[in-house]
């Protein structure tokens, strides 16, 4: 079984970019099983899909994010990344990396880290 | 605003039955993408409850089902107990802009009186 664990700052300035990371065990970023996706979930709101990276190479964004976000495989060996540019305090939330298997069908997002909770404020 | 429209809270007794649902349209779940529902007991992540419109994984009680008709899914939960009390989310997938993308309810929140 896939287990994931994110990691990163808790606190960045408005206009900086936040980086965090997701460290993945049972499983390979690059093994082609698996889309490795980020979800975010504002403070008391609902859950906000940001993007998945497929097989380090390919990825596929939220339109609404898009222009700020890049997700991809690193720093370290099966570990997957994301980058959020341009931050403001609308932007602050618990991030959570989670897995979704690739199957004929869409599968739901099987596997979930603990999340991490991102505060931007000056 | 969310593709997908979920009550905002819905409440009943112990014993009690109730339904959430979740409302799309032709993109989505009326497109033939399946519904998924996760349950978000507080300060944790989400689990997946029902999976494929009406599939329940292993451990969770069939007091549980989904349900999948036209453009809307429903969840039902049959003999509430207090540890129902959470945060329900509907997902499915949307291709109204080219490429399949992941959406999600708003959420609806249980409360077990």
């Amino acid at each position: 079984q896939v287990q994931l664990q994110e990691s990163g700052p808790g606190l960045v300035k408005p206009s900086e970019t936040l980086s965090l990371t997701c460290a993945v065990s049972g499983g390979s970023v690059s093994s082609g099983s698996h889309y490795w996706s980020w979800v975010r979930q504002p403070p008391g709101k609902g859950l906000e899909w940001i993007g998945f990276m497929y097989y380090s190479e390919s990825t596929r964004y939220n339109p609404s994010l898009k222009s700020r976000v890049t997700i991809s495989g690193g720093p370290s060996k099966n570990q997957f990344s994301l980058k959020l540019s341009s931050l403001t305090t609308a932007d602050t939330a618990v991030y959570y990396c989670a897995t979704e298997k690739v199957t004929v069908d869409p599968s739901p997002l099987w596997e979930w880290g603990q999340g991490i909770l991102v505060t931007v404020s000056s | 605003q969310s593709m997908l429209t979920q009550p905002p809270s819905v409440s009943g007794a112990p014993g009690q039955r109730v339904t959430i649902s979740c409302t799309g349209s032709s993109s989505n779940i009326g497109a033939g993408f399946d519904v998924h529902w996760y349950q978000q007991l507080p300060g944790t992540a989400p689990k997946v409850l029902i999976y494929g419109n009406n599939n329940r994984p292993s451990g969770v009680p069939d007091r549980f089902s989904g349900s999948k008709s036209g453009t809307s899914a429903s969840l039902a939960i049959t003999g509430l107990l207090a540890e129902d009390e959470a945060d329900y989310y509907c997902q499915s997938y949307d291709n109204s802009l080219g490429a399949r993308i992941m959406i999600f309810g708003a959420g609806t929140k249980l409360t077990v009186l």
